[in-house]
């Protein structure tokens, strides 16, 4: 089975611009969250659905969203794109979305999409 | 909120063992995941533990004391592909499932 995949790997966009990054959870996943991960740091928590629907968001400015499909893929934009958004993004999927799922609801993370903002 | 400490860098030689230790403070508590990721790639999941003890899975142990706030990595006959970043990740109780990641600890293993 495939695992999380992302798309594109690695984009250059201009300040102002508008970006959107997509991704595939393993098959049977249901849920999606993003992170954003930064040169020398962990990743930070942006935005987590499940079954279509926001479950979480994290400490990002509203010029970030994020939507889930039917099929449980996701799509995360940013707009008005600045040089601080440089960063890899990083799509994680698992089984559930609430506490109490099997594995420790345990996130299996893609390749992520590498983003430079110049 | 979390906070969550790990030390930034590490360095080992090949066939020795090192301890990665992660100390948390969180509101709450409901599983601790520890992550490897080398460079330019994405993480990838080594273990978790909701329990207090040692979890041991090949070369790699994880050990969880939920009364200190701590845990530890434990990596046995260090390869020189073991060179990586280690990401300790917390879960807390506040009904969120999604985990927060420490800055992640820099693991340099030498000849």
């Amino acid at each position: 089975d495939a695992g999380v995949t992302q798309s594109p790997t690695h984009l250059i966009k201009t300040r102002g611009q508008h970006v959107t990054l997509r991704c595939s959870p393993i098959s049977g996943h249901k849920s999606v969250s993003w992170y954003q991960q930064v040169l020398g740091q962990g990743p930070q928590f942006i935005f987590q659905y499940y079954e279509k629907e926001e479950r979480g968001r994290g400490n990002f400015p509203d010029r970030f969203s994020a939507r889930q499909f039917p099929n449980y893929s996701s799509e995360l934009n940013v707009n008005a794109l600045l040089l601080g958004d440089s960063a890899l993004y990083l799509c994680a999927s698992s089984l559930v979305g609430v506490i109490g799922g099997i594995h420790g609801n345990t996130i299996y993370f893609g390749e992520g999409s590498w983003l430079t903002v110049v | 909120g979390q906070n969550i400490d790990q030390p930034t860098e590490m360095t080992a030689t090949e066939g020795a063992i090192v301890q990665i230790n992660c100390t948390y403070q969180t509101s709450g508590f409901n599983g601790l995941f520890w992550y490897q990721q080398h460079a330019g790639e994405a993480p990838t999941f080594l273990s978790y533990n909701v329990l207090d003890g040692l979890e041991e899975k090949g070369r790699f142990s994880s050990f969880l004391s939920r009364s200190k706030g701590y845990s530890y990595l434990l990596l046995k006959e260090l390869q020189m592909k073991d060179s990586a970043s280690y990401l300790c990740a917390v879960r807390d109780s506040g009904g969120s499932y999604i985990p927060t990641f420490g800055r992640g600890t820099s693991l340099i293993v030498h000849p």
